[in-house]
This record gives C-alpha cells, structure tokens and sequence, in this order.
C-alpha cells in the first residue's frame, strides 16, 4: 500500500514568513511523528500525537513551531516567522500503534531552506 | 537520558568486503534498537530491531546487528558489500518507558562508501 507522503518536497522561503509542511500517514496507523534532520544536530525528535491523546511537544524547539492533527489522520507542521536556522529536512513517521517497539515508517521529507 | 554514539561519520570499503558499523548506546533502561538506512533524498527505512530475545537479530538486504549488553554495543554488519549498499546508516534507541517512549534517539549517522 501507499506510505508516508509528505508536501511539499522541497519549499523556499524567506526569513520572517510562516510555513506549513503537510503529512499523510499510512492508513490505520495511529502514531504520527514528526523529526527534523539538519546537518548540525543530525536527527532530532519534534512531535508525537497518538490517537486522540494530548500530543508529545517535548521536542519542539521553540514556540514558533507548532504542530496538529486533524481526525486522527494527516498532520500539519507550522513554523511561524521563520528563522534562517530552521533549514532542515523535515521528516514525517507514522506507526501501527505508539510502542516502543513498532517499527516507524518515514516519508521521504521536506526540504526547507530560510533564506 | 537516551544516547546514542556512531563510531565514524564515514566508512568506506571495497565491493565484497565486511562492512561494520559501529553503534554504542547508553540507556537507563532495557534498550529498545534500531538500525535505519536513508538513501539519497529518500526517508528512512528500517533494516532491522532489537526488542527482547534472540541478540543478534537479522534485517533486510543481508544486514545483522548483535545486541551486546556489557558492551552497550548495537554494531551493524554485512559479510559482503554490494555497491547498492551505499547509503546513510542510522543507529537509535527508543525512549523511556511511559511518556517519550515511542521517540527515537538518533546517532549522527554513518555515510557508507562502496569502492568499486
């Protein structure tokens, strides 16, 4: 079946403007994740939502970054007055379920670059 | 807290050789490990995972890893290298139990070259 898409693939924009990074789980998975990968702090965890629990903020690195999940499915990622330190690649996972052993299947990213 | 250390950002080896990656952990408790591959502009994709059991686990592609507790050791090896093996290599551990369980904790990654 279809794995984790993201939108878009690559998305430019200048420093001070607010950006939205959309993710499309795997059908039926309930855990969504959200990381950023950049060449300076390699692979870091943002965000974790599960089902309808309160999500798992504790990687967010700042409160211009926010996240949410609409029905239990897709999820939007929102960087509010970007940063030139906010260039990454924004990776989206998802999971059968929120254990700490369920594989976590990873969509191919969003590159942003903050010009 | 969860930690994880690859040893060398770079390993280069010859097409047909033993390749290791190296792979050190540091957790409070019982670790849960993963090794992941990223190809260019691709995401990552799981070769293989420890949980309980059997310590030295099988993955994809001909991959193995070997959880060795007394060591804090999760390195990945392959007997013999194919150039499509080239490729990102991420070892991580899995969170502490209860809330923060499910994130993962990444090493910096390891870029494995394949010398023809």
């Amino acid at each position: 079946g279809a794995g984790v898409s993201q939108s878009p693939s690559n998305k430019v924009t200048e420093k001070g403007k607010d950006v939205e990074l959309r993710c499309d789980p795997i059908s039926g998975h309930t855990a969504l994740y959200w990381y950023r990968q950049s060449l300076g702090q390699g692979l870091e965890f943002l965000i974790y939502f599960q089902g309808n629990s309160a999500p798992d903020k504790s990687g967010l690195p700042s409160d211009r970054f926010s996240a949410e999940r609409t029905g239990g499915s897709v999820s939007t990622l929102t960087i509010q007055r970007t940063q030139q330190e906010d260039s990454a690649v924004y990776l989206c996972a998802s999971s059968r379920s929120g254990g700490r052993s369920n594989e976590q299947f990873f969509g191919p990213g969003t590159r942003l670059t903050v010009l | 807290a969860q930690s994880v250390t690859q040893l060398g950002s770079h390993v280069s080896v010859s097409e047909g050789a033993l390749v290791l990656l190296r792979c050190n952990y540091s957790s409070s408790v019982p670790p849960y490990l993963f090794w992941y591959v990223q190809y260019p502009n691709q995401g990552l994709q799981l070769l293989l995972k420890y949980t309980t059991g059997a310590t030295l686990v099988k993955g994809i592609n001909g991959f193995e890893a070997e959880f060795k507790k007394s060591e804090t050791s999760f390195h990945l090896t392959k007997p013999s290298a194919h150039m499509s093996d080239a490729a990102e290599y991420f070892c991580a551990v899995s969170g502490l139990r209860g809330q923060g369980a499910q994130k993962l904790v990444f090493g910096q990654g390891t870029r494995l070259t394949i010398n023809p």
